[in-house]
C-alpha cells in the first residue's frame, strides 16, 4: 500500500454509462495527479490539481471531467466513452507541484468500454 | 516539448546479472525520476535524480545532465524486478513529467 489509494480496481462499462473513478491519499500531500496508460504508449498526463485547484489540463475530451472537493481526493466522471478509452487509469499525488516531491502513484483502476 | 528515449526497449536477464537501462532526453532537465511497475500495474518511485549518483541497494541511478542522459543499473537481479522502468525528467520549462516509453525487463529464475 503506497498511501494511495484508487477505487475500483478493474471497471468494465458500456459506451452510454456514467462512472466515476475515485483517488484518496493519506500522505499529506497538496497535488494530485490523473494518468491514462494505454498499451503501446506512454503515461499520458490528464489534469493537475494544486491545493484542489486545477492547473493543468492536457487537451483532454470532455467526457472525462474531474473534481477535487478536498486535498485528499481526487475523482474522474465518465460518461459516453469510446473503446479507445479503454486503458489503465493512475492516479498520484505530490508535496506540491513544483517540486514534486514525494510522488506517489495509485494501483490504478483497469477501465474497459465495451 | 521535452523528447524521451529509453533504450533497451525488452531486457531479459537470468537471475543474478547485472544490467544497465539508459535514457536520453532532448533538453535541459531541472527534476528527473525513475520509476518501476511491477507486473500488477503499481508504479514505484525509485530515484529522484537530477544531476549525480545515488544507490539504494541493488539499485543506483546516474545522471549527467550536461549530456542529457541518466542511467539505471540494477546488479545481482532477482525475479521480483521484472516490469517496466520509466524515466520521467521535467524539462526547464515545464511543470510535469514526461514519462519515456519504458524498458520491459523480464528476470527469469
Amino acid at each position: 500500500e503506497t498511501g494511495v489509494t484508487q477505487t475500483p480496481r478493474h471497471l468494465v462499462m458500456g459506451m452510454t454509462n456514467k462512472k466515476s473513478l475515485k483517488c484518496e491519499q493519506h500522505l499529506g500531500h497538496n497535488a494530485m495527479y490523473w494518468y491514462k496508460q494505454s498499451a503501446k504508449k506512454p503515461l499520458e498526463l490528464m489534469f493537475v490539481y494544486s491545493l484542489e485547484e486545477r492547473v493543468e489540463n492536457n487537451s483532454v475530451p470532455s467526457r472525462f471531467s474531474p473534481e477535487c472537493p478536498n486535498s485528499s481526493h481526487l475523482f474522474l466522471h465518465l460518461h459516453t466513452l469510446q473503446p479507445e478509452d479503454s486503458a489503465l487509469y493512475l492516479c498520484a499525488s505530490s508535496q506540491d507541484s513544483d517540486t514534486h516531491y514525494g510522488y506517489t502513484f495509485g494501483s490504478g483502476t483497469r477501465l474497459t468500454v465495451v | 516539448g521535452i523528447q524521451v528515449e529509453q533504450s533497451p526497449p525488452d531486457l531479459i536477464l537470468q537471475e543474478g546479472a547485472n544490467s544497465t537501462l539508459r535514457c536520453n532526453f532532448s533538453d535541459s532537465v531541472n527534476n528527473l525520476q525513475w520509476f518501476h511497475q511491477n507486473p500488477w500495474g503499481q508504479l514505484i518511485n525509485l530515484f529522484y535524480i537530477p544531476s549525480g549518483t545515488k544507490q539504494n541497494g541493488r539499485l543506483s541511478a546516474t545522471t549527467v545532465a550536461t549530456e542529457r542522459y541518466s542511467l539505471l543499473y540494477i546488479s545481482s537481479s532477482q525475479t521480483t524486478d521484472s516490469g517496466v522502468y520509466f524515466c520521467a525528467p521535467v524539462d526547464n520549462y515545464g511543470q510535469n513529467f514526461v514519462f519515456g516509453p519504458g524498458t520491459r525487463l523480464s528476470v527469469l529464475p
